[in-house]
């Protein structure tokens, strides 16, 4: 069974500009949670997207968006990329109900913002 | 509002030096408590799910425990490969947002 598949894992961008993050979660999994995890803050939950539609939403500002697709594909994107938006995003894939709600993660997409 | 905290930041064990890492956590209704394991540069690794106070779960020489306040994560003899850092994360009932603590970082020495 293939894992979660992060595309792509580098990315260097200059500010200002902004970013698409891909993100494909396992087969028969219609969660699909978003992470930025930095040396000094950790893992901070960005938001989680079940059957398309966003059901949480962590601290972020509205430059970070985010969508599911019918096939439960997500991407995220960062609009106007600042400094402090370096970090590596992490995706996560989850059954998503039930007691079933274990999460897998994927490798991550190092983004570096320049 | 939803919080993890975990200690120590860092540990530095002798191969065979039993030990347990600590997951303290408030959360208004538990859906499930999570550990995590995460090598430098890749993507956190599934160990447990536990759901309810009084659980416990094994795998080789990891064993996860649950309180109403606390999970511990006891390591017997541990070997170098276990080296890295564990992450707790807290699932509440109020939402899907799965908050993580900043994990603590083992280090175990040959």
């Amino acid at each position: 069974k293939a894992g979660v598949t992060q595309t792509p894992r580098y990315l260097i961008k200059t500010r200002g500009q902004q970013v698409t993050l891909s993100c494909s979660p396992i087969s028969g999994h219609r969660s699909v949670s978003w992470y930025q995890q930095t040396p000094g803050q950790g893992l901070q939950f960005l938001f989680e997207y079940f059957s398309e539609t966003q059901r949480n939403k962590g601290n972020f500002p509205g430059r970070f968006s985010g969508r599911q697709f019918s096939n439960s594909r997500s991407e995220m994107n960062v609009s106007t990329l600042e400094l402090g938006d370096s970090a590596l995003y992490l995706c996560a894939s989850s059954f998503g109900q039930g007691t079933n709600i274990r999460a897998f993660f994927g490798q991550g997409t190092r983004l570096t913002v320049v | 509002e939803d919080q993890v905290t975990q200690s120590p930041e860092a540990l530095r064990l002798q191969e065979g030096e039993s030990s347990s890492l600590n997951c303290s956590y408030t959360v208004s209704g538990l859906r499930g408590l999570f550990w995590y394991r995460q090598d430098p540069g890749k993507g956190p690794e599934f160990l447990f799910t536990l759901y309810s106070a009084g659980e416990e779960k094994e795998k080789e020489r990891l064993k996860a425990t649950l309180t109403k306040k606390e999970s511990f994560l006891h390591i017997t003899a541990p070997k170098p490969e276990d080296s890295a850092t564990y992450l707790c994360a807290v699932q509440g009932t109020g939402g899907f947002k799965t908050i993580f603590g900043a994990g603590t970082r083992l280090f175990v020495k040959a």
